[in-house]
């Protein structure tokens, strides 16, 4: 079985200041991770997505994410903050298509002018 | 574009009630999935199904049903709605195909209140 724990439900951020967006897996086999963005009442759309590609992988909006396997780590970062990032991110796993998508609890970001 | 587009953005029903959630999706994708999002706990997946008149149990199946009779449509179905059915319901679907990572690709989301 796969999981993720995102640490932090909240993270408030100065415009113009990093993000930094916490998530750990377990997972007994390699697995793809992904990254959802969800803006308020609106679906989850796609922000990046691990396929054992690469390590560091970029996103849409400025985000990236660097898989490391000896952390079981898949933090999500961006470099300055912008109002528009305020929005709810959720990490998730899954072992394929077969597979159900896993998903952790959510970090609701809010950006300070 | 893809496209999983859920028929009631909002709805409001009373207790004892029977409730049907639509979601439809327009990319020929094999799977389908409903989830339930609530604050604090993430998204919880109640139902998937990988083919027409296939379902499975996901991690909270218990009040739910589901139904899959052409590839495009997956409904949700409530019996008997109550209170703590209240909440965020969220439709995806993905493709199964050989290399595929599994992305799901969600609707806006129907916010059902049961009062």
């Amino acid at each position: 079985a796969q999981s993720v724990t995102q640490l932090g439900s909240h993270v408030s951020v100065s415009e113009g200041a990093l993000v930094l967006l916490r998530c750990n897996y377990s997972s007994s086999v390699p697995p793809y991770l992904f990254w959802y963005v969800q803006y308020p009442n609106q679906g989850l759309q796609l922000l990046l997505k691990y396929t054992s590609a690469a390590t560091l992988v970029k996103g849409i909006n400025g985000f990236e994410a660097e898989f490391k396997k000896s952390e079981t780590s898949f933090h999500l970062t961006k470099p300055s903050a912008h109002m528009s990032d305020a929005a709810e991110y959720f990490c998730a796993v899954t072992l394929g298509a077969d597979y159900k998508l896993s998903f952790g609890a959510g970090t609701t970001v809010t950006v300070r002018a | 574009d893809v496209k999983v587009t859920q028929s009631s953005r909002y709805l409001v029903k009373r207790t004892g009630e029977k409730v049907f959630l639509e979601c439809v999706q327009d990319m020929d994708h094999e799977n389908m999935f409903w989830y339930r999002q609530d604050p604090g706990l993430g998204l919880r997946l109640i139902y998937f199904s990988y083919d027409v008149k296939m379902k499975e149990k996901g991690d909270i199946p218990e009040g739910y049903s589901v139904s899959r009779e052409k590839k495009e449509r997956f409904s949700l179905i409530l019996e008997s709605a109550s209170t703590n059915q209240t909440s965020m319901y969220l439709c995806a679907s993905t493709d199964r195909g050989t290399g595929d990572t599994g992305e799901l690709f969600f609707g806006e989301g129907s916010r059902l209140t049961v009062l």
